[in-house]
């Protein structure tokens, strides 16, 4: 079974700064999926970023950009100028290829904190 | 224009009671999710259905029963509610084999349910 970690339970970080949160799992597939989510106090799931295990260039998304290391098995988030409207909870999810309908497996998530 | 709704929002009950919350995707997702998280905010599969059929049924108690009438829909019933059922609910739904998307999963606002 995979699994996620991610061993940061908290994060701060000064606004227009950058931070990393960290993100590790475990599997013996080679073709998956790893997203981060963010859930701020609205507690809405909001996709932030996306990446495929096949691809090697690691993904960005205006200020987010991930580190992908396949041997690794590891899959950092990089916010880059961060704003006060970045504070929630983000979470790094695995999503296998191999079946249909395949479940999300979440990490405990890290919370992040902007200040002014 | 809502992607993922559920209802209700907010669900205030009594032990023992039976209660049920609706999910509707209006994306033309062939796949259709529930997730619970926890008062520690971790988060984990319940079911899923793909075109209606089951696929998931995680260690989930059979007071548990998710229906989906149609591929737009994905229902859940919970039978005598406990103390223990306190969470939020979260419904997803994604696109398979969308390689352009990623399978990627689109949540709701989710449920919160609180049994006194």
């Amino acid at each position: 079974a995979q699994t996620v970690t991610q061993s940061q339970p908290e994060m701060s970080v000064q606004e227009a700064e950058t931070v990393t949160l960290s993100c590790t799992y475990d599997t013996s597939e080679s073709d998956y999926y790893l997203f981060w989510y963010k859930q701020p106090p609205s507690r809405q799931m909001i996709l932030v970023i996306r990446q495929e295990a096949y691809k090697q260039q690691n993904a960005t998304e205006n200020r987010f950009s991930v580190n992908f290391q396949k041997a690794a098995k590891s899959f950092s988030l990089k916010i880059s100028d961060s704003q006060l409207g970045d504070a929630a909870m983000y979470f790094c999810a695995y999503r296998s290829r191999r079946t249909s309908g395949s479940r999300l497996t979440f990490g405990e998530g890290t919370q992040l904190t902007v200040n002014p | 224009d809502t992607a993922v709704s559920q209802t209700p929002k907010y669900l205030v009950t009594q032990m023992g009671n039976d209660k049920s919350i609706k999910c509707e995707q209006n994306l033309g997702h062939d796949t259709m999710y529930w997730y619970k998280q926890d008062s520690k905010k971790f988060l984990k599969i319940m079911f899923s259905y793909n075109n209606k059929e089951l696929i998931i049924n995680e260690t989930v108690p059979n007071r548990f029963s998710p229906k989906s009438p149609d591929k737009a829909h994905l229902n859940l019933h919970i039978n005598s509610l406990e103390l223990g059922d306190s969470a939020v609910y979260f419904c997803a739904s994604s696109q398979e084999l969308n390689r352009v998307e990623g399978e990627t999963q689109y949540f709701g606002p989710g449920t919160r349910l609180l049994v006194l």
